[in-house]
Formats: C-alpha cells, structure tokens, sequence
C-alpha cells in the first residue's frame, strides 16, 4: 500500500522552462511535507517543505503547492536548469515521527 | 543546516563477514535516526527507525538479527549489517530529524558491496 505516490518516473524539461513535479498521498493524517532531491550515489538533499496549513511555499526557483482536499502536492522549479537534474522525492511527515517516501521522479533538464 | 555524517561512504566486504556504518549528527542532537536502504531505480526503503537509549523499531520485513541498530548516544546511530550475503549489496542512507522543524537531513549514503 503506497501512501505516497509519485506517478510519473521520468520528466524532461528544457533548460528554462518550468518543471513540474507531482505527488500524491491518501492519509488525511498526514501533516507536513518535504521535497528532496537526489544525486546518484549521495544521500537526499531537504528542498523545500510545506506544513498543511498552508497551500502554497516559495523559496528562490522552487515552490511547493499543496492541495489538500485533492490530497496532492506539486513542486514547481522554474526556470529549469541542468543542474537540477536529479531524482526528486516528496515524503509526508505522518506525525508518528515516521517519513513515508514516495517513490521518485528523474528529471532531467535538456541544454 | 543541520549536517549529517555517514561513515564509511563505501564498502566492500566477503561474504559471511559483518559491517558497520556509522551516522552522526554534527552540529545537533538527534533523539531519532532513520536507516534507509535504496534499491536500484526504487524509492527509499525505511529499514528501521532508531530512538536513542532504546531499541530499535524495525519495519516489516526487515530483519531485525540481521540489521542491527544502536543508537547509543545523540548523536551517533550505527547500523550493522551481521553476516552479509551479495543479496544484501546496496546503498544505505540515513538520516536525523530536526527537533521542532521536521526537517529531516540525511547522511551520504554507504555503498555496501558484499563478494
């Protein structure tokens, strides 16, 4: 049973344009989220994190949308650049002290 | 932010023999550590979580004797890996909460290669 879902493996993007990441969960309880993003070989990175009172948080390229009654959030980069690519992961923070991962999607932005 | 240390980035073992990896949290304390274990092309894996002066909480599935998890201090949580077979070869990451915020930092990640 996956909480929490990331349906789209793989992105590719131009260089500039906006990329769009997307992730879904289906426990309410959840409260807070988190936006890693992921080199080979190396740990996660913490981006950018939302807590679900809010629907929106911004921080330089990055902003993270979160839609509650759809039980989805969005990470949004723009403008998009190489270096940005990665494997993105969203984890939902379930208030147990436990972090349920999704299961990632590879961006990759084109030069 | 917070600095997580992990402890040796990679290690290559026989088969039978037993390993430890090391987290340490630098530059805070972590009441609890995560283990994660990372399959080619898959997500995060929690393996377990690990609370400091107690004992291990173990994910379903996860061998409990076989990964073993001590967190003895606040800063340190070590993961050892007893007996390794070639089946147990993978990327091992952890990681520390920050008290308050929720953040969650993770180590570099251990690469296990077991001959």
């Amino acid at each position: 049973d996956q909480q929490v879902k990331q349906n789209s493996p793989s992105l590719s993007v131009q260089e500039g344009r906006i990329s769009i990441l997307n992730c879904d969960y289906t426990n309410s309880m959840f409260d807070y989220f988190l936006w890693y993003k992921k080199y080979p070989a190396e740990g996660p990175t913490f981006l950018i994190s939302i807590s679900s009172i809010k629907d929106k948080n911004e921080d330089g390229r990055f902003t993270v949308f979160l839609n509650k009654s759809a039980k989805h959030l969005s990470l949004h980069i723009v403008p998009s650049q190489p270096g940005d690519s990665a494997v993105y992961f969203c984890a939902a923070f379930s208030g147990t002290y436990k972090y349920i991962f999704g299961t990632g999607t590879r961006l990759k932005v084109l030069a | 932010g917070a600095v997580v240390s992990q402890h040796p980035s990679r290690v290559i073992c026989k088969s039978g023999t037993s390993v430890k990896i090391e987290c340490r949290s630098l530059d805070f304390q972590a009441t609890t550590m995560f283990w994660y274990r990372q399959f080619p092309k898959q997500s995060l894996m929690l393996m377990a979580t690990s609370n400091e002066g107690s004992k291990a909480t173990y994910e379903q599935g996860v061998e409990k004797d076989k990964f073993l998890i001590n967190h003895a201090s606040l800063t340190l949580s070590t993961l050892t890996v007893t007996s390794a077979h070639p089946e147990d070869s993978s990327f091992y990451i952890c990681s520390a909460s920050l008290f308050g915020t929720g953040e969650l930092f993770f180590g570099e990640g251990s690469r296990l290669t077991v001959l």
